[in-house]
């Protein structure tokens, strides 16, 4: 079936940096998304692509809608200790087909 | 109910039993997803049912695993003669309609907190 790549598979970093993950994948979606899945919680959306090239932001999160869409990032500025959890990204198809996840962690 | 709503929440047992995860989702919403994450994976879809339409059962990874939606509202996911490797976070989602291209607005996919099962 298909499948979306996603990396980093982890990152650790220091509170107030910057992070960046993305995915790719080798069939076109119309539609991409993000999720976040904190510990011991379902998945929740966090910013929904719908453009190829749209570039669109959520407070602290930026994603883009690559032009090829076959691929979007996700960049995360200053970030928190809540910012803690497992990133996924969606290609939007029925059903939805997930990334294996980014699994950040914050050192305060 | 406000949200997805998933029973139990924690589940042990012993291989070979039969299980039974219970998914109550959103009122009024007539998609019903089935995912299941193992440890340090993404989410694997299962099954959907939409609405009285026949279920995508394309996910399902062998013939013990089933699943019923009764009265288009309330689905049962039952796994016979568990496995080890079935240990896994079962992740129920429902949706206002079923997916398709365009905006979400909506029509978001929500999740439940998942139906966690260890199989000893």
């Amino acid at each position: 079936g298909q499948q979306l790549n996603q990396s980093p598979q982890s990152m650790f970093i220091q509170e107030g940096e910057d992070v960046s993950m993305n995915c790719t994948s080798s069939s076109i979606f119309n539609t991409w998304l993000w999720y976040k899945q904190d510990p011991g919680e379902g998945p929740v959306l966090l910013i929904a692509l719908y453009k190829a090239g749209e570039l669109t932001s959520n407070g602290r999160l930026t994603a883009q809608f690559g032009i090829t869409r076959k691929d979007s990032f996700l960049n995360i500025s200053a970030s928190i200790p809540s910012d803690v959890g497992i990133y996924f990204c969606a290609g939007l198809d029925t059903p939805l087909v997930f990334g294996k996840g980014t699994r950040l962690s914050v050192i305060a | 109910g406000a949200g997805v709503s998933q029973s139990p929440s924690n589940k042990v047992t012993e291989k070979g039993k039969d299980v039974e995860l219970r998914c109550d989702p959103i009122s009024g919403h007539t998609a019903l997803y089935w995912y299941r994450q193992s440890l340090g994976q993404g989410l694997e879809f299962l099954i959907y049912f939409q609405g009285n339409s026949a279920p995508d059962k394309s996910g399902l990874p062998s013939d013990r695993f089933s699943a019923e939606r009764t009265g288009g509202s309330v689905s049962t996911l039952t796994i016979q003669r568990t496995q080890q490797e079935d240990s896994a976070v079962y992740l129920c989602a429902s949706s206002l309609t079923p997916h398709s291209s365009g905006r979400l607005s909506g029509n978001t996919i929500y999740f439940g907190e998942g139906s966690w099962l260890t199989v000893v």
